[in-house]
């Protein structure tokens, strides 16, 4: 089964709104988590990277008060898409780094509609 | 800029056949290479990671990386129908362990038929 878990899988909003996007690992403690973005037809592009208990690190051109990213826990990480638009629509995937190590899970990815 | 490129596809192969797919990066400090299958609508799935110059083999595929090239690819021999898939390269600048491990740099990816 999944060892990264992300909630949820598919969401639609209206124009305007804020949605939440969960990522969790289960069975391990994950210090950094990693956000992507994919359009359709097109690449993963990392977003940014999530600290547990610090500000995240976002990659150039990336809006950081538009995707808020939260790292409260060792195994939980959010990222809140505010004030979503159609442009938003898009399949968002995380990623963990298990704590000390050198593996790096993948979560199942949420689709974002915004309508 | 970091970049990672793919050889541009789609690649078309007969079940049975060899599937040979390239990928070159920019940033010469890169030390993590790995390779992912996505299938449409589905998250990345690991196939092999790779860190030193050389071949590594599991199972049907086979990763290659010459540093001094810039340079990895993949290898599936005897591909089969369930191979078909976007191929995606990705990079990391950092060692395994180090603190940015994790933070890859993608290709854009490889489309490959398997047909029968």
């Amino acid at each position: 089964g999944a060892v990264v878990s992300q909630h949820p899988s598919r969401v639609i909003c209206k124009s305007g709104t804020s949605v939440k996007i969960e990522c969790r690992s289960l069975d391990f403690q994950a210090t950094t988590m990693f956000w992507y973005r994919q359009f359709p037809k097109q690449s993963l592009m990392l977003m940014a990277t999530s600290n547990e208990g610090s500000k995240a690190t976002y990659e150039q051109g990336v809006e950081k008060d538009k995707f808020l990213i939260n790292h409260a826990s060792l195994t939980l990480s959010t990222l809140t898409v505010t004030s979503a638009h159609p442009e938003d629509s898009s399949f968002y995937i995380c990623s963990a780094r298990i704590h000390s190590g050198n593996t790096i899970y993948f979560g199942e990815g949420s689709w974002l509609t915004v309508v | 800029q970091k970049e990672v490129e793919q050889n541009s596809g789609p690649l078309s192969v007969p079940e049975g056949a060899i599937a040979s797919l390239n990928c070159t990066y920019s940033d010469r400090g890169s030390q993590s290479f790995f390779w992912y299958r996505q299938y449409s609508g589905k998250s990345p799935e690991l196939i092999m990671s790779i860190y030193s110059n050389g071949d590594k083999e599991d199972g049907r595929f086979t990763a290659q990386l010459n540093k001094a090239s810039q340079y990895v690819s993949l290898l599936i021999r005897d591909s089969q129908p369930s191979d078909s898939a976007t191929y995606l390269c990705a990079v990391n600048g950092g060692d395994a362990g180090g603190t940015s491990y994790g933070k890859l740099t993608f290709g854009q990816g490889t489309i490959l038929t398997v047909h029968p």
